[in-house]
């Protein structure tokens, strides 16, 4: 099994709601990922996680909560967005976040996030 | 300043048609180069990662290739299909997944 899954594959929510992302990966990989893409750009990295801990924070804002229960799960927990924050959300996993692997990553499908 | 940049934009071409996609970059220290292929609005999916020492890889119909000296690398796609149609991003990496650096991607339209 070589599969990143995210949940949902669209989300629509209004600035006041509280919602989350899920990603789940069964690689046996440990570290996770939360990319954000906006249409035609390449992915920008928020967040890693390394052996279940917040390693690298990309200055994301603090509406945006990431969380990982353990090493398979990967969540992101949404609140009080902003209608710019609406973009394609793309979780990601890898063996190991350090060098001393080629570091290959495997995408999920993301998940369509539209903030009305 | 660590940079990575594709060209074309965007290229459309015939299918059956053979293309090529240039990424070229300053990043240093370099450990690898990934090229993926991305479908619009799904997640991207790699196609090659190449080390230091890889000159040329294959993966069916795509071949990349990797001058270091240069800093530059390809991406040849042969007998183009329809399926082929997606955004082709070039990432090259200071070491390990949480240290990269994408270019803007080409975008690549296939036509019958």
């Amino acid at each position: 099994d070589t599969e990143v899954t995210q949940t949902p594959k669209h989300l629509v929510m209004g600035m006041t709601n509280k919602k989350s992302l899920k990603c789940e990966q069964h690689m046996g990989h440990r570290a996770m990922y939360w990319y954000k893409q906006k249409a035609k750009k390449p992915p920008e990295l928020m967040f890693v996680y390394s052996y279940e801990k917040l390693s690298i924070n990309e200055s994301v804002p603090s509406r945006f909560s990431p969380e990982c229960p353990n090493s398979s799960l990967l969540n992101l927990h949404l609140h009080a967005l902003q209608p710019e924050d609406s973009a394609l959300y793309l979780c990601a996993s890898s063996q190991d976040s350090s060098g001393g692997d080629t570091g290959e990553l495997f995408f999920g499908e993301g998940s369509r996030l539209t903030v009305l | 300043k660590n940079q990575v940049e594709q060209s074309p934009q965007s290229l459309i071409i015939l299918e059956g048609k053979n293309c090529t996609l240039q990424c070229n970059y300053t990043v240093s220290p370099f450990s690898n180069l990934r090229w993926y292929k991305q479908d619009t609005g799904r997640g991207p999916v790699s196609l090659t990662i190449m080390t230091f020492s890889e000159n040329t890889k294959s993966n069916g119909r795509y071949t990349a290739t990797l001058d270091a000296d240069t800093k530059q690398s390809s991406l040849h796609i042969t007998a183009s299909q329809l399926s082929d149609s997606a955004s082709y991003i070039c990432v090259v990496s200071t070491g390990g997944a949480n240290n990269l650096f994408f270019g803007t991607g080409t975008r690549l339209t296939v036509i019958p």
